[in-house]
């Protein structure tokens, strides 16, 4: 079936850090890709998307690239900052979106002043 | 639109005793969805529904699980009777039929003594 392996955790990095979470899929037709952030507390919230091969979603700084070849969607800020500091969810989902998402297991990202 | 909306944030219940838990989706959201997240198991997709009808229940864990969807804008997820390892942050999300992804409730964070 569907699956997402993300790069274990927790990560802790410096304010204005470069930051790279890496994401790896395996899916039997062509999902959408998606990165969503959880802050403490609260609910999951979506970050970015990608729906085709080579898109790149972007918001908040944070970017990441559906790349086909290597069935990667690393999520990548060039500067982070100590409200980054939250569980970032890669997922997937197959036809188009409206159906369920496949989550990978949440990678705890952690800045210090 | 005041999002997806779960009641109550938090319930502490006895073994033994039923909970219920409650979501409102964001009006027009044809897709309504139930996640449990667990620190040993993550998110896990317990149950979603397509205009209120339940599609794909595989992940409800066992017969004491039950959820469903009398109109458009409301669904419940019951637990009878409720177990210590049912302890855990219910969250509920909904979508229209395209990739945008879904919207998230703020969760409900369940915990049975």
């Amino acid at each position: 079936g569907d699956s997402v392996t993300q790069m274990e955790g927790p990560v802790t990095l410096s304010e204005e850090a470069f930051l790279t979470i890496n994401c790896t899929y395996t899916a039997t037709g062509y999902p959408s890709l998606f990165w969503y952030v959880q802050y403490p507390g609260e609910g999951l919230q979506l970050l970015l998307k990608a729906t085709k091969a080579d898109d790149k979603g972007s918001n908040k700084g944070f970017e990441a690239t559906y790349r086909k070849e290597t069935t990667s969607f690393h999520l990548e800020k060039g500067s982070v900052q100590v409200s980054d500091s939250a569980v970032y969810f890669c997922a997937l989902s197959d036809h188009g979106g409206a159906q369920k998402l496949v989550f990978g297991q949440g990678t705890r990202l952690t800045i210090n002043p | 639109d005041a999002g997806v909306i779960q009641s109550p944030r938090h319930e502490v219940t006895e073994m033994g005793q039923e909970v219920t838990l409650r979501c409102k989706p964001i009006s027009g959201h044809d897709y309504l969805f139930w996640y449990r997240q667990t620190m040993m198991r993550g998110l896990e997709l317990l149950i979603y529904f397509n205009n209120n009808v339940p599609i794909d229940d595989s992940g409800m864990p066992e017969d004491r699980f039950s959820a469903k969807m009398p109109n458009a804008s409301f669904s419940t997820l019951k637990i009878q009777p409720s177990e210590p390892r049912d302890s855990a942050v219910y969250f509920c999300a909904s979508t229209e039929p395209d990739a945008r992804g879904y919207t998230f409730g703020s969760g409900t964070r369940l915990t049975v003594v």
